[in-house]
């Protein structure tokens, strides 16, 4: 079975630039998170979803942070304009429901230059 | 709220040492609990759970025994390898509502050859 996968793995880019993060979440699971993590904050709830549509998105640190999710099997986290404090490694995870075991993808290490 | 509070780390061991990591929790109800761990460069994996008092959830040698009279949920393995390097994350979820669940901070365990 196909896990969360993410992409990209990766990503260095100048401060100021978009950011796009993706996320397909395991097919027939109903919710997905997003997370950051970093060695100062740790691990980070900043937005989920129930069958597409946002229940809380509190986490969310500042308006830059927008997160969409226009179908069952696709999530993007876009961060616009991105600043060096933003540098973390960003999890997607997927569940049957919000309060089951989830899934994580293997998420992608943003730099911020 | 609900929250769980983890042993802070960094936890150093020889190979074939025992190892204990505690959790405890504060929650209303009866929660489910877990641990997650979190290879190098990789996403939190679902380790083992347990979904009511005095249940013992296992895997790969790792055992965490539901403590509701303490709240607590504490990892131990007999004999650790040094491929049990990683972080342990511990993780409560009601069983009732549709609440994601809360993790702990993490506890970084080295093991040493």
């Amino acid at each position: 079975d196909a896990g969360v996968i993410q992409s990209p793995r990766h990503e260095v880019t100048e401060m100021g630039q978009e950011v796009t993060l993706r996320c397909k979440p395991i097919s027939g699971h109903n919710s997905l998170f997003w997370y950051r993590q970093t060695m100062m904050r740790g691990l980070e709830l900043l937005i989920y979803f129930n069958n597409n549509v946002p229940i809380d998105d509190s986490g969310m640190p500042e308006d830059r942070f927008s997160a969409k999710m226009p179908n069952a099997s696709f999530s993007t986290l876009k961060i616009q304009p991105s600043e060096p404090r933003d540098s973390a490694v960003y999890f997607c995870a997927s569940s049957n429901r919000s309060n089951q075991p989830q899934h994580f993808g293997d998420g992608t290490r943003l730099s911020i230059l | 709220g609900d929250s769980v509070t983890q042993m802070e780390g960094p936890v150093t061991l020889s190979e074939e040492a025992f190892l204990t990591i505690n959790c405890t929790y504060t929650a209303t109800g009866y929660p489910s609990l877990f641990w997650y761990v979190q290879y190098p460069g990789e996403g939190l994996q679902l380790l083992l759970k347990a979904t009511k008092a005095d249940d013992k959830g296992s895997n790969k040698g790792f055992e965490a025994t539901y403590r509701k009279e303490t709240t607590s949920f504490h990892l131990e393995k007999g004999s650790v390898q040094v491929s049990d390097s990683a972080v342990y994350f511990c993780a409560l979820t009601r069983n009732s509502g549709n609440t994601p669940l809360v993790f702990g901070k993490g506890t970084r365990l080295s093991v040493i050859a």
